[in-house]
């Protein structure tokens, strides 16, 4: 089975720290999606990335940037974690169009 | 007007009742899929759909190109069956990124 490890469930950090979310997938899968998830507004794409170094914009980029320096490994960076980033983070993987979810990190910023 | 349109967005029934969910979209497609999110935040991929029907146990997919719509039907419900649905669309043209619907939430009552 594709396993999706995301590195923390519950994460609480303070406005204006530097915050690292790791996503890892055991399946070789070239796609990593980020998304979040906020009540009324359903999941939105952040980045994602087709390959290692390669990265692209999703629907809602600002304040969020990205590392894929292995192909199994996909970071999420908040350079300056903000009040309006609380939220579920999810990330995937992909493979011939179908996704596979990590258990998400719920984030809280204080 | 969003992308993706889910109906209905909160859903209670009794156990053993046939479920319906509806997923409506606006661009063109290559892919809908429909997860499943548990309490907790857990998503299962349940269907990837580019036409017809597809059958799993209890669900059925179906996906009408044409009218640009898919339903999720669940049969003989079950109280377990109980959690949000979502409907998302990989968008033709080579993006892999799904857009998502805001999900239907379903409760099923002994």
């Amino acid at each position: 089975d594709v396993k999706v490890t995301q590195s923390s469930r519950y994460l609480v950090k303070r406005t204006g720290e530097k915050v690292f979310l790791e996503c890892v997938q055991d399946m070789d899968h070239e796609n990593m999606f980020w998304y979040r998830q906020d009540p009324g507004l359903g999941l939105r794409l952040i980045y994602f990335s087709y390959d290692v170094k390669m990265k692209e914009k999703g629907d809602i980029p600002e304040g969020y940037s990205v590392s894929r320096e292995k192909k199994e490994r996909f970071s999420l960076i908040l350079e300056s974690a903000s009040t309006n980033q609380t939220s579920m983070y999810l990330c995937a993987s992909s493979l011939a169009g179908r996704g596979f979810f990590g258990p998400g990190t719920r984030l809280t910023v204080l | 007007k969003n992308e993706v349109e889910q109906s209905p967005q909160n859903l209670t029934a009794q156990e053993g009742e046939f479920i319906t969910i509806n997923c409506s979209y606006s661009v063109g497609i290559s892919a809908l899929h429909w997860l499943q999110q548990h309490p907790g935040g857990g998503i299962v991929s349940l269907f990837m759909l580019s036409s017809g029907k597809k059958k799993h146990g209890r669900l059925i997919a179906t996906i009408n190109i044409q009218e640009k719509h898919s339903s999720l039907h669940i049969t003989a419900s079950h109280p377990r069956d109980s959690a949000v649905y979502i409907c998302a669309v990989r968008r033709g043209g080579g993006a892999d990124g799904l857009t998502f619907g805001k999900g239907t939430h379903l409760i099923i009552q002994p």
